[in-house]
C-alpha cells in the first residue's frame, strides 16, 4: 500500500472552473502537509502548506486538511491555462522518520481554454 | 535570496563513467535531501542529511551510489560506475527543521547515461 496516494489523473477542466485535487496518507502521526506544482521540465515548486485541520486559503488556492480521515485536498478556483501542471502532494513524516517528506505520484492537471 | 543551486544542469556520459552531482543548499537550512525522478517511479528520496550527518540512506539504490556533505554549504551525489538505468533527473532540496518546514528544490540535474 502506497503511503501517499493522489487521485488518478489526468484531470482536465475548462478555464474558469474549479479544479479539485485529492490526497490520502497512511501515517497517522504526520503533522505537516504540502502541495507542490511541477511544470514539465522544471523542479517542484511549493504552493501551499497546511498543518491544522480545516481550510487554508491563498489567492485562488485552498488547501483542506482532515487528519481524522487522513485526507488533504487542494482546490484551484478560476482555473487558468497557466495552472496546467503536475501537482504533488507531500506529507511530513513523524516519529523516527522526522525530516522526510513522502510524495504522492502526482496528478496531471490540464486547464483548457 | 539564492535558492538551492545544483550543478551541472545536464550531464551526458557513457556507461561505466563516474558521475558527480553537486548541490549548495539555501543558507541557514539544516536539512538536505537528494531525490531522483523518473516517469516510471516518480519522485524518490535517495538520502537526506541533518546538520551534515546522513540520517536515512535507505533510498540509495545500490552501492554504486554514494553521497557526502562535508560542510553546511555543499553536498555531492556520486555514481560509480554509472549505468543506463541511472538516467533520470536528480533533485537536491533543503529545508529548515525538516518535516515541519517545506523543502525547497534546486533546478535539478538531467542525467543521461549512454
Amino acid at each position: 500500500q502506497k503511503e501517499v496516494e493522489q487521485n488518478s489523473g489526468p484531470l482536465s477542466v475548462p478555464e474558469g472552473a474549479i479544479a479539485s485535487l485529492n490526497c490520502t496518507y497512511s501515517d497517522r502521526v504526520s503533522q505537516s502537509f504540502f502541495w507542490y506544482r511541477q511544470y514539465s521540465g522544471k523542479s517542484p515548486e511549493l504552493i501551499m502548506s497546511i498543518y491544522s485541520n480545516g481550510d487554508k486559503e491563498d489567492g485562488r488556492f485552498t488547501a483542506q486538511l482532515n487528519k481524522a480521515s487522513q485526507y488533504v485536498s487542494l482546490l484551484i478556483r478560476d482555473s487558468q491555462p497557466s495552472d496546467s501542471a503536475t501537482y504533488l502532494c507531500a506529507v511530513g513524516a513523524g516519529g523516527t522518520s522526522y525530516g522526510k517528506l513522502t510524495f504522492g505520484q502526482g496528478t496531471i492537471l490540464t486547464v483548457h481554454p | 535570496d539564492a535558492g538551492v543551486i545544483q550543478s551541472p544542469r545536464h550531464e551526458v556520459t557513457e556507461m561505466g563513467q563516474e558521475v558527480t552531482l553537486r548541490c549548495k543548499p539555501i543558507s541557514g537550512h539544516d536539512y538536505l535531501f537528494w531525490y531522483r525522478q523518473t516517469m516510471m517511479r516518480g519522485l524518490e528520496l535517495l538520502i537526506y542529511f541533518n546538520n551534515n550527518v546522513p540520517i536515512d540512506d535507505s533510498g540509495m539504490p545500490e552501492d554504486r551510489f554514494s553521497a557526502k556533505m562535508p560542510n553546511a554549504s555543499f553536498s555531492t551525489l556520486k555514481i560509480q560506475p554509472s549505468e543506463p538505468r541511472d538516467s533520470a533527473v536528480y533533485f537536491c532540496a533543503s529545508s529548515k527543521r525538516g518535516g515541519y518546514q517545506p523543502q525547497h528544490f534546486g533546478d535539478g540535474t538531467r542525467l543521461s547515461i549512454l
